[in-house]
């Protein structure tokens, strides 16, 4: 069955350290959504492609992160410098399309702890 | 702006019984989507039921059901026959088609054998 796959699992950084998170989709799937999930709370879109585009990224923090797919395919997600707030679990999912209802499908995460 | 509210953080049931967990959301929109999420501990997230808001008809999948008040924008599950496998924690969450989805804040669910 197919899944997302998303790398490394855990992660353990120091301030002002820079972290990098790679993401593969479901073959064949078009968007990819990278959520952040704080512990105790619901994952929150960062942001989302379609193909290689950028469609939404109004909640990225965009001073610190920074995100690309460049292949329209696997996509990686950096934060430079992190800061203990980020300290999260961050999600991959990825559907297949533009139009209409497509069901999202869920990566394992990646959990990051910032010291 | 949309938003999703589950005001329990937690329940627990006894297993083989019943629970409802309760979720409400808002939004002006008419066409949208409505789901339940399981998120088992450390495991990943997976869809467990899903409302498209044009059905009246309530989802059902297997033992799970859901409550879909459109008016009173009430999105309830219902899990029948509780299994210890149902011990997680449980997004609500609304999409507009093929947009983000917006969570609630989640409810872990304990099963008591």
């Amino acid at each position: 069955e197919a899944e997302v796959a998303q790398s490394p699992r855990y992660k353990i950084t120091e301030k002002s350290q820079a972290v990098a998170f790679w993401c593969d989709p479901i073959s064949g799937h078009a968007t990819l959504y990278w959520y952040r999930q704080i512990l105790g709370q619901g994952p929150e879109l960062l942001v989302q492609f379609q193909d290689e585009s950028v469609v939404d990224d109004s909640q990225l923090p965009k001073d610190r992160f920074s995100a690309e797919r460049l292949k329209g395919v696997d996509s990686t997600l950096k934060i430079q410098p992190a800061e203990l707030g980020d300290s999260a679990m961050y999600l991959c999912a990825s559907s297949l399309g533009e139009f209409g209802y497509n069901e999202q499908f869920f990566g394992p995460g990646t959990r990051l702890t910032v010291l | 702006a949309q938003t999703v509210t589950q005001s329990q953080p937690e329940m627990s049931v006894q297993e083989a019984e019943t629970v409802t967990l309760s979720c409400t959301y808002d939004t002006s929109e008419s066409d949208y989507y409505l789901f339940w999420y399981k998120q088992p501990p450390s495991r990943q997230m997976i869809l467990v039921i899903r409302q498209e808001a044009y059905k009246q008809q309530n989802a059902t999948e297997n033992r799970f059901s859901v409550n879909f008040q459109k008016a009173a924008k009430s999105f309830s599950l219902k899990i029948s026959d509780s299994q210890l496998g149902d011990a997680a924690m449980y997004f609500c969450a609304y999409q507009r088609a093929n947009s983000k989805l917006t969570f609630g804040k989640g409810i872990t669910l304990s099963v008591r054998p």
